[in-house]
């Protein structure tokens, strides 16, 4: 069985401070993660994902995300806040293959301020 | 690369009538679509998993005969709401795999009278 729990529901920094969206998952097998953003009322975009490749890895925007497995965890991180990041954050698990239903996380909402 | 359109991107339509929104892979094919629904503030429900030439897979709870699904070809799925009621009124967003990755539209959002 798989999980994810986004550990914070919202989240509020302020322009130009780093960003830290936090993500723990349960998987019985090596887990495949994408984090997405959701501008309001859009669909999903995919920032990035780990796919038992590098666990450090870089997204669009200047996001990342490291995949630690002793911690089980995937959070998502960027070094500066825009005001353009202001949106939903999903962070998101999979199953074993490609064509496996994936499970969301609750999400986070990323507020920024001026 | 990767683009999921969905059409149309919002629509109303009146108690009683059916609705059908469309999902399209431009540029890329895709045996499999799924098909999610998001209430406000709330993350996506995935709905069904439809594939390419065959019956959709649904989520328990969620009515087939409600929420039909066609995927007649490798570029599209369309999901019909039939006999839509204001408890339908939603996002409803599908998203296709390419490279081991779901790639999502921009979600229609319907809302019923």
């Amino acid at each position: 069985a798989q999980s994810v729990t986004q550990l914070d529901s919202h989240v509020s920094v302020s322009e130009g401070t780093p960003v830290l969206l936090r993500c723990n998952y349960s998987s019985s097998y090596s887990p495949s993660l994408f984090w997405y953003v959701q501008h309001p009322n859009k669909g999903l975009q995919l920032l990035l994902k780990y796919t038992s490749a590098a666990t450090l890895v870089k997204g669009i925007n200047g996001f990342e995300a490291e995949f630690k497995k002793s911690e089980t965890s995937f959070h998502l991180t960027k070094p500066s806040a825009h005001m353009s990041d202001a949106a939903e954050y999903f962070c998101v698990v999979r199953g074993y293959s490609s064509a496996s239903k994936i499970i969301f996380g609750s999400g986070t909402r990323l507020s920024i301020r001026p | 690369g990767a683009v999921v359109s969905q059409h149309p991107s919002w629509v109303i339509c009146k108690s009683g009538t059916s609705v059908k929104i469309e999902c399209r892979s431009l540029d890329f094919q895709a045996t499999t679509m799924f098909w999610y629904r998001q209430f406000p503030k709330q993350s996506l429900m995935l709905m069904a998993t439809s594939n390419e030439g065959s019956k959709a897979t649904y989520e328990q709870g969620v009515e087939k005969d409600k929420f039909l699904i066609n995927h007649a070809s490798l570029t599209l799925s369309t999901l019909t709401v039939t006999s839509a009621h204001p408890e339908d009124s939603s996002f409803y967003i599908c998203s296709a795999i390419l490279a081991d990755t779901q790639y999502f539209g921009p979600g229609t959002r319907l809302t019923v009278l």
